[in-house]
């Protein structure tokens, strides 16, 4: 089964503290893709990272970083010196092969609230 | 630039009444795809199309129809709208193995 779990629902820190959002996935695919996607309050969806099943080397970007591990099937979010505009719902996804053609699974989605 | 465009942006519909939700992209993307939000449930595939002409079935996809007669269009349909179809409608679309790139929804209310 092709599934995605985020465990935290909510999540609410203080501003400038660290938090990390939790991702974990079922494939049975041997070449798959990871996302993770913003939606702010406004409720665009932003595209934040992409990570291939090939790739396991951490990503940064600025006080943003990404852990893959597929040992554990996991793709954690860490938001370093967290910020109110960090606030959002987090959608980690899966490419997967399903019935034959490239889909994307979403986690149910984390719910990230910075208070200043 | 426009991307990928949603429309209507809001639309509240009668239980029993019709509509069509378009979505159009600029990209010349092949794949596009139809997403419905609903609260603590992420995004659910209702339905997609691998190019001009296709359509398939997804995760969700009771009570809607699509059609893809043009590459840059993906039309969702409400034949006959019910209450549990309120929810935000988002489009995508992508090529190879890209991101998916979203519009910014629809939100349906059924009353």
């Amino acid at each position: 089964a092709q599934k995605v779990t985020q465990a935290q629902t909510e999540i609410s820190v203080v501003e400038k503290e660290d938090v990390t959002l939790d991702c974990v996935y079922e494939t049975r695919d041997t070449t798959y893709y990871l996302f993770w996607y913003k939606q702010p309050p406004s409720g665009e969806l932003v595209f934040l990272i992409r990570r291939n099943s090939f790739d396991e080397q951490n990503e940064i970007s600025g006080r943003y970083s990404w852990n893959f591990q597929k040992s554990t099937s996991s793709f954690n979010f860490t938001i370093t010196a967290s910020q109110v505009v960090d606030s959002a719902v987090y959608f980690c996804a899966l490419r997967a092969t399903v019935a034959g053609a490239q889909k994307l699974v979403f986690g149910q989605g984390t719910r990230l609230t910075i208070n200043p | 630039n426009a991307g990928v465009t949603q429309t209507p942006k809001f639309r509240v519909l009668k239980t029993g009444q019709s509509m069509t939700l378009l979505c159009a992209q600029d990209m010349n993307h092949e794949y596009m795809y139809w997403y419905r939000q609903d609260p603590g449930m992420g995004l659910r595939l209702i339905h997609y199309s691998v190019g001009e002409g296709t359509t398939a079935k997804g995760e969700v996809p009771d009570g809607y129809n699509v059609s893809r007669l043009k590459k840059q269009n993906f039309l969702l349909g409400l034949e006959s709208a019910a209450p549990s179809q309120t929810s935000v409608y988002f489009c995508a679309s992508t090529f190879g193995n890209q991101p998916q790139h979203f519009g910014d929804g629809t939100r349906l209310s059924i009353l």
